[in-house]
């Protein structure tokens, strides 16, 4: 099945600066791939996704890129704020319907 | 508010004992997953339900059973407990397939076991 790891398990940037999030999985088959934001006390919600026919997405202050032959897809943010601090998940879906999540970054931003 | 309600909030029982955790889907969503988060761990996929049906397995334990009723609420049942299965239980819900949008995930029910 797939298999997906995360990288750094936690990250402390200034504000203003970038976070970078670096996330590779095994399945081939993978073709969706989301990312999650867990705010304390909450469940996580679903803050960018991309899927494999393209190589980068943009949300505003939030991109991801994704290099199938490397199998493996980031997640930048850029200008953080305070609120971005959380624990952000990646995740693989390889068609069975179930999503593999990565063990979570523990994003924190300092004022 | 992700639409998606999950009770007990909290749970503190005793090794052995048998609990129930509930998820009421948002209003229109047919699917319905149940994952596990330990400490320092990741969301472990144990289950998905899709209008009733079981859809897809994960890595559930045989001690553990869910089910999806009519309404489409599904139920977690954990049974035998250990000390192990201390953790956090989201119950997500979506229109469709995992692979189709988003999962809407609920505020979870942390599960204490003594």
């Amino acid at each position: 099945g797939e298999n997906v790891e995360q990288h750094p398990s936690t990250l402390s940037v200034q504000e203003g600066d970038s976070a970078v999030i670096k996330c590779t999985y095994s399945d081939s088959a993978s073709n969706y791939f989301p990312w999650y934001k867990q705010e304390l006390g909450k469940g996580p919600q679903l803050i960018i996704d991309i899927r494999s026919n393209v190589g980068e997405k943009k949300d505003q202050r939030i991109a991801v890129t994704l290099n199938k032959t490397a199998k493996h897809f980031s997640l930048h943010i850029t200008e953080t704020q305070p609120e971005d601090s959380a624990v952000y998940f990646c995740s693989g879906e390889a068609g069975n319907e179930k999503l593999t999540f990565g063990t979570g970054t523990r994003l924190t931003i300092i004022p | 508010d992700s639409g998606v309600t999950q009770t007990p909030k909290h749970l503190i029982t005793a090794t052995g004992q048998r609990v129930t955790l509930r998820c009421s889907p948002r209003s229109g969503d047919l699917s319905v997953y149940w994952y596990q988060q330990s400490l320092d761990q990741g969301l472990q996929f144990l289950i998905q339900y899709y209008n009733g049906e079981e859809r897809a397995k994960g890595n559930i334990l045989e001690r553990f059973s869910a089910q999806q009723f009519p309404d489409l609420h599904s139920e977690l049942n954990l049974s035998s407990l250990e000390l192990g299965d201390s953790a956090l239980y989201f119950c997500a819900s979506s229109a469709g397939f995992a692979n189709t949008g988003e999962l809407f995930f609920g505020e979870g029910s942390r599960l204490t076991v003594l």
